[in-house]
């Protein structure tokens, strides 16, 4: 099956500063990309996502990019701020949407 | 606007004894139903998922099991807890992708 990884377990940066998370995949069959945010203790909320007919797409200070052929995409948080700090899972799945295999987390810190 | 209940918020359980866990979706007609479960401090990991009502398929193999009884309804279950079952259970459900999760069910097994 599909496997996802998260390659920063853990990023730390400054008010104001980006934050970049990487996000690696293995079936070529996976065509829609989440982001979800997870704060301590908390349930999972939507951030943002991809499909696999654009390589790029933005919301506000959130920007996902997505490179097919290296079977990669990435969450990029510009002008980042305290509350930003959560945990941010990568996810992806086929066109169905049946079943979302998740990355295994990044611990962002914003520091003020 | 579409609400998803869990129940219960958190429960201990002992090791061998039955589980409940239950969901509700309200406001979305025949959503697609999920059930993931998320260790401590681990990654998530989908249990199952449901099309349509008395229809459910397993994702992984963990000792559980799911219903669907009703529409708006997904029911995780076991007869025998291990204690690998601790951790967060999260009930989801979607709309053409985006997956809209519950607030959880925190469950420690001793």
């Amino acid at each position: 099956g599909e496997k996802v990884e998260q390659h920063e377990s853990t990023l730390s940066v400054r008010e104001g500063d980006s934050a970049v998370i990487n996000c690696t995949y293995t079936d070529t069959a996976s065509s829609y990309f989440p982001w979800y945010k997870q704060e301590a203790g908390k349930s999972l909320h939507f951030v943002i996502d991809i499909r696999s007919n654009v390589d790029r797409k933005q919301s506000q200070r959130l920007i996902v990019l997505l490179d097919k052929k290296a079977k990669r995409f990435s969450l990029h948080i510009t002008a980042t701020q305290p509350e930003d700090s959560a945990i941010y899972f990568c996810a992806a799945s086929m066109s169905n949407y049946n079943v979302l295999y998740f990355g295994s987390g990044t611990k962002l810190t914003v520091e003020p | 606007a579409q609400t998803i209940h869990q129940w219960p918020v958190a429960e201990i359980k002992a090791v061998g004894s039955p589980l409940s866990l239950g969901c509700t979706i309200k406001g979305k007609s025949s959503p697609n139903l999920y059930w993931y479960w998320q260790a401590t401090g681990g990654t998530l990991q989908q249990l199952f998922y449901s099309i349509t009502v008395g229809q459910v398929e397993s994702v992984v193999q963990l000792n559980l099991s799911a219903s669907r009884p009703k529409d708006d309804q997904f029911i995780l279950s076991t007869e025998k807890l291990l204690l690998s079952h601790s951790g967060f259970y999260l009930c989801a459900w979607s709309r053409t992708g985006e997956v809209f999760f519950g607030k959880g069910t925190r469950l420690t097994v001793v």
